[in-house]
């Protein structure tokens, strides 16, 4: 299975400020259509993972522009621009590409 | 608006069997692939399998295959995991989840319904 890799676990950021996770996989998440198939996830204390964006930079709607996705390849990045109270919980990357789905083991991110 | 909701879960003893169900609604069901996603509650998310929007074609994770299968009956818009021969390892909350976007394009999540496995 590709293994998704997260930095940092633990991400404490003072409200306003940027805050960036990394995610790194174990092989490349092109598909054989071009397209690189590689989710991110936020998941707030007793709730259901919320889809943020999708094939690396695509926003689902309703997400705020201060998140944004960047990357290719292997190595892939969610941006927060500026933290707002709402944004804690814990961020997952998450390839679609190779079967089976594999996720990144989450960043906590909570508010200093 | 998009929905799914999740029943079935409740506890059980290793070796039984459990059949969860989720049921949705605000979307055209018949369309979309759908997925069983679990989480041990504080850990990570672990995918189960898929099925097809037709419901021809099945896969799983290697930790399920034999012992899990998902089905789906499209009149009732009705997902289905018939979970067999249960491990004490399986026990974490089950969220049926909706493919768009894919391959394995998950978008939707239901609430999760809580599966424990103790003796």
């Amino acid at each position: 299975d590709v293994v998704m890799t997260q930095s940092p676990h633990s991400l404490p950021v003072t409200l306003g400020q940027p805050a960036s996770i990394s995610c790194r996989s174990s092989q490349s998440l092109v598909y054989r259509d071009g397209n690189t198939y590689l989710i991110w996830f936020h998941q707030r204390p007793g709730q259901s993972p919320r889809r943020l964006i999708y094939k690396v930079s695509n926003w689902d709607s309703g997400v705020p522009d201060r998140f944004s996705g960047s990357g290719s390849g292997t190595d892939f990045t969610l941006k927060i621009s500026r933290v707002e109270a709402e944004d804690v919980g814990i961020y997952y990357c998450m390839q679609g590409t190779h079967w089976p789905p594999t996720f990144g083991q989450g960043t906590k991110l909570e508010i200093k | 608006q998009v929905q799914l909701v999740e029943s079935g879960g409740g506890a059980v003893q290793p070796g039984g069997s459990l059949r969860l169900s989720c049921v949705a609604s605000g979307f055209i069901f018949s369309q979309y692939s759908m997925h069983w996603v679990r989480q041990v509650p504080g850990k990570g998310l672990e995918s189960v399998g898929v099925v097809s929007d037709g419901g021809t074609n099945t896969y799983y994770a290697d930790s399920v295959r034999g012992r899990f299968t998902i089905s789906r009956d499209n009149s009732k818009n009705t997902l289905y995991l018939q979970m067999n021969s249960l491990r004490v390892e399986d026990a974490a909350v089950y969220y049926c989840v909706r493919d768009r976007e894919g391959p394995n394009g998950l978008d939707y999540w239901g609430q999760g319904t809580l599966v424990t496995v103790s003796s």
